[in-house]
């Protein structure tokens, strides 16, 4: 069974950066897109990005390039850092595998809270 | 990006009820459409791949249809634990786009 887990700080302050870390237990990370999705309070699902291998990234536009996804295989880890962080980021972040374009294995989810 | 919708917002139903909840998108999507459920302080739980496909171990109440712009996804005999909300995601293209949830309550 495939389990993933989210780690990182619960507040970050305004303007600086937000990192998370999820690490993957159960199977191997290769040939798989490792996803990050976030919900902000109200609102919601939106997807981050994904990661492919170590280096084939993929974000979505709306975060205009402050997103950066990054993995690790040989630790199972892979992570999310996001710049300039406002309160508008304030959101439970998931992360999850994307396998054959559907996600099947999803993190318990991490709140993540902007605020001086 | 491509705009997914749903309907309704929230509903109320019966145990036992049949509930339809729909989700179209802003373009042609083939096949390329996922149902998720999600419960209430828990991670999204895939259902339906693929328009209409089965995940593994989803009960056969759940099933979905669909093709192009227009799906649904019915529930059978609803059960307690199916109180939750529901979305629809497309997978045909990036950004992967999620619907704005159903969410399903006890009347």
């Amino acid at each position: 069974q495939v389990h993933l887990q989210e780690s990182g700080p619960g507040l970050v302050r305004p303007s600086e950066s937000l990192s998370l870390t999820c690490t993957v237990s159960g199977d191997s990370m290769t040939n798989y897109y490792w996803s990050w999705i976030r919900q902000p309070p109200g609102k919601t699902l939106e997807w981050i990005g994904y990661v492919y291998e170590t280096d084939r990234t993929t974000y979505n536009p709306s975060l205009r390039s402050r997103a950066t996804i990054s993995s690790d295989t040989s630790r199972k880890q892979f992570s999310l850092k996001l710049s300039s962080v406002t309160a508008a980021d304030t959101a439970v972040y998931y992360c999850a595998r994307e396998a054959h374009k559907l996600l099947d294995y999803w993190g318990p989810g991490t709140l993540v809270t902007v605020s001086s | 990006d491509i705009e997914m919708t749903q309907s309704p917002s929230s509903l109320s139903a019966f145990v036992g009820d049949r509930v339809i909840i729909t989700c179209r998108a802003s373009e042609n999507i083939r096949s390329y459409l996922n149902w998720y459920q999600r419960e209430p302080g828990k991670a999204p739980k895939l259902l339906i791949f693929s328009a209409s496909r089965l995940q593994n171990g989803v009960p056969s109440r759940f099933s979905g249809s669909g093709l192009g712009t227009d799906f649904t996804l019915t529930i059978t005999n609803l059960q307690p634990e199916d109180f939750a909300t529901y979305y629809c995601q497309q997978s045909y293209s990036t950004p992967r786009t999620f619907g704005p949830g159903t969410k399903v309550d006890s009347k």
